[in-house]
């Protein structure tokens, strides 16, 4: 399992970091996912810390031992929004965090 | 543009069966995994399934293992997921998402995913 915190608030500009915790974190394999009410899930990072192109450059990923961290930095009203970490290893396969609702004040 | 576009969901009995598919268009489809990812009304993500590239190697989740089966036809560029002995715990949003690479353990990963497809057990 992954765990990551159930919320987090943020006022609009500021850094917002989201850690996700558990063994199957580690080996550049962590992604981060957003997903904003009624849509499917996007992805904003992949292997730990890289970001498809399109992905704001406010976006950016960091593992340290078996805890990924998404650093949302400037953030702004339209990040408002759900976030999932997922990771894959051998015993579990693929597996999501427990996802975090980040609430723009 | 990349699109996945899901179907076939719908209400159902408990202990019946569904079928959903996935068309793919907008990339070579055999270059990618595919994997089916649900979300229970209100509730996180569960990754259900996945098929490799060639259709030969499928992964399932321990809570549909024996239930589901994946699949996917490369000529028509469309993945399934049968569903059957569903549960009302299977209710929820199926999404189908691709992964390019699928068969590496630090580079898989769900880089599109579809609307979706709303899968209803009740009785």
């Amino acid at each position: 399992e992954l765990t990551q915190p159930p919320s987090v608030s943020v006022s609009p500009g500021q850094t917002v970091t989201i850690p996700c915790s558990g063994e199957t974190v580690g080996d550049q394999n962590a992604c981060w996912y957003q997903q904003k009410p009624g849509q499917s899930p996007v992805m904003i990072i992949y292997q730990d810390s890289k970001r498809p192109s399109g992905i704001p450059d406010r976006f950016s990923g960091s593992t340290s031992g078996n805890t990924a961290t998404l650093t949302i930095r400037g953030t702004q009203p339209m990040d408002e929004a759900d976030y999932y970490c997922q990771a894959w290893d051998s015993t579990t396969a693929w597996v999501f965090g427990t996802g975090t609702k980040v609430t723009v004040l | 543009q990349v699109q996945l576009v899901e179907s076939g969901g719908g209400v159902v009995q408990p202990g019946r069966s569904l079928r959903l598919s996935c068309a793919a268009s907008g990339f070579t489809f055999s270059s990618y995994g595919i994997h089916w990812v649900r979300q229970a009304p209100g509730k996180g993500l569960e990754w259900v399934a996945v098929i490799w590239n060639d259709g030969v190697n499928k992964y399932y989740a321990d809570s549909v293992k024996g239930r589901f089966t994946i699949s996917r036809d490369n000529s028509r560029n469309t993945a399934h997921l049968q569903m059957n002995s569903l549960r009302v715990d299977d209710t929820a949003m199926y999404f189908c998402a691709r992964d390019p690479e699928v068969h590496d353990s630090s580079g898989t990963r769900f880089d599109s995913w579809g609307q979706g497809t709303l899968v209803t057990v009740s009785s």
